[in-house]
C-alpha cells in the first residue's frame, strides 16, 4: 500500500533555513501537500504541489518535488519562533479516492 | 466563520462510558472524515463518508460508530470507552473533484481522555 515516510525532528536556529523532506512510494500520487499543526490546534493546508510540477515557491516556502525519487521537500527561509510545529506531509492519488495518505509528521524546532 | 467545528473541546471518560462526538461544516463539503492523532503515530484515519446518509469504515475503526444524517454534520460515537481510545480526535472536510486540490480542512481537535 501507500507509504509516506518523514523524519520525526528537526532543530533549526532562528533565522536559518529549514527543509523538511518527505518520501512517498505510490507512483500514481496526483497531489501531494503540506500541512501545518500548531501545539493545540488542528492541521492547517501550507502549501500544494501537482505531480506535474517541480517546483512552488511561496513567499518563505518553497516545495521541491522529484518525482523521480519520490521525493518531496519544504525549505522555509528565514525560519521564524512562530514556524515551530509539525509539518505533515500527505499525498493523494488520482484513482478517484479522496482520502491522502500522511506522514507522521516532522517536529520543527526553532531555537534562539 | 466558516470551517469545521467540534465539540466538545475536552472531556474525561470512565471506562465503559459512552459519548458522541460532534462534527459540523459550513462549506457544503461533500466528504467528511474522523482521525485519531496519538503519539508518534500521526493521524490514523476512524472512518468516513463521501456524502448524506453514508459512511464507511477507515483503517482503525474498531470500537467506534459514525452517522451522517445531514450533509454539515458528522457525529463519532463510542459506545463503550476504553483507556485506548484516549486520543486527540479531528474531524476534517473536503470538496470532490477537482477541488479537492484545496485539501482538507479540519476542526480544532477534541482531547478524550479515558480513565
Amino acid at each position: 500500500g501507500e507509504d509516506v515516510e518523514q523524519s520525526l525532528f528537526l532543530s533549526v536556529r532562528e533565522g536559518d533555513s529549514s527543509v523538511i523532506n518527505c518520501t512517498y512510494t505510490d507512483s500514481s500520487s496526483t497531489y501531494l501537500y503540506w500541512y501545518k499543526q500548531e501545539p493545540g490546534a488542528g492541521l492547517q493546508l501550507l502549501t500544494y504541489i501537482f505531480s506535474n510540477m517541480d517546483m512552488k515557491q511561496d513567499q518563505r516556502l518553497t516545495v521541491l518535488l522529484n518525482k523521480k525519487d519520490k521525493h518531496l521537500s519544504l525549505r522555509i527561509a528565514d525560519t521564524q519562533t512562530g514556524d515551530s510545529a509539525i509539518y505533515f506531509c500527505a499525498e493523494n492519488s488520482s484513482g478517484g479516492s479522496y482520502i491522502p495518505t500522511f506522514g507522521r509528521g516532522t517536529s520543527l524546532i526553532v531555537h534562539p | 466563520n466558516a470551517g469545521v467545528t467540534q465539540t466538545p473541546k475536552f472531556r474525561v471518560l470512565k471506562t465503559g462510558q459512552s459519548m458522541t462526538l460532534l462534527c459540523a461544516q459550513d462549506m457544503n463539503h461533500e466528504y467528511m472524515y474522523w482521525y485519531r492523532q496519538d503519539p508518534g503515530m500521526g493521524l490514523r484515519l476512524i472512518h468516513y463518508s463521501v456524502g448524506e446518509g453514508t459512511t464507511a469504515k477507515g483503517e482503525v475503526p474498531d470500537g467506534y460508530n459514525v452517522s451522517r444524517l445531514k450533509k454539515q454534520n458528522f457525529l463519532l460515537g463510542l459506545e463503550s470507552a476504553a483507556p485506548s481510545q484516549t486520543s486527540v480526535y479531528f474531524c476534517a472536510s473536503s470538496y470532490t473533484g477537482t477541488a479537492f486540490v484545496y485539501g482538507y480542512t479540519f476542526g480544532s481537535g477534541t482531547r478524550l481522555t479515558v480513565v
